[in-house]
């Protein structure tokens, strides 16, 4: 079975960091694009960072390019998201998401989809 | 960057009614578009992708349609388990944008 767990998260100063985790299981993490999605408290979803399966390619959010670095080691099963300057609005909890599909093979065409996410791990940013 | 539009952004309806959600990208995003049920405290679960391509173990009575730039989300006979907030999601293009979300309520 799929397993997401995050971890990390904590009240932190404005202008500080933190690091989050995402933990891996169930699955051949190495096989698969994962991708960070926050929600501040009572909004909608905000997509804020993708990687590629080997992490050669990455991609941001406007709001969180320049500060927030997404990473991740296969060999742990572990995805990461290092998070710098952080302001009062990246308050939110912050979800991984498994990305499957996105690919054509043989002929057949397997459309994109987050198909996992974790339970979510809470970041607030305040004095 | 693509801009999703969900409507209507709030939804009261009862047991047992037929209800529609729609989604309007700002550009054609072909059926690269998902869409997922988040209830209160929880993940967002996945219900839809390819624009209407039914993810396992999800009820048959959700459906959904569209291509380019309009789609849409059906409940043919809403359950009480299946008030909750819906969103929409583009995986067409980075970054990647998600609507505005429609919460469905109990009338």
């Amino acid at each position: 079975e799929v397993h997401l767990v995050e971890s990390g998260g904590d009240l932190v100063q404005p202008g500080g960091s933190l690091r989050l985790s995402c933990a891996a299981s169930g699955f051949t993490f190495s096989g698969y694009a994962m991708n960070w999605v926050r929600q501040a408290p009572g909004k909608g979803l905000e997509w804020i960072s993708y990687i590629s399966t080997s992490g050669d390619t990455l991609y941001y959010g406007d709001s969180v390019r320049g500060r927030f670095t997404i990473s991740r080691d296969n060999a742990k099963n572990s995805l990461y998201l290092q998070m710098n300057s952080l302001r009062a609005e990246d308050t939110a909890v912050y979800y991984c998401a498994r990305g499957s599909g996105g690919y054509c093979n043989g002929g057949t065409c397997y459309p994109p989809r987050y198909d996992h996410w974790g339970q979510g791990t809470l970041v607030t940013v305040s004095s | 960057d693509i801009q999703l539009t969900q409507s209507p952004p709030f939804l009261s309806a009862s047991v047992g009614d037929r209800v529609t959600i729609t989604c309007r990208a700002s550009q054609g995003i072909s059926s690269d578009l998902v869409w997922y049920q988040q209830k209160p405290g929880e993940a967002p679960n996945l219900l839809i992708y390819g624009a209407s391509t039914l993810q396992s173990g999800v009820p048959s009575r959700f459906s959904g349609s569209g291509s380019g730039t309009e789609f849409t989300l059906t409940i043919s006979s809403l359950q009480p388990e299946d008030f909750a907030t819906y969103y929409c999601q583009q995986l067409n293009s980075f970054p990647r944008s998600f609507g505005q979300g429609t919460k469905l309520e109990i009338k």
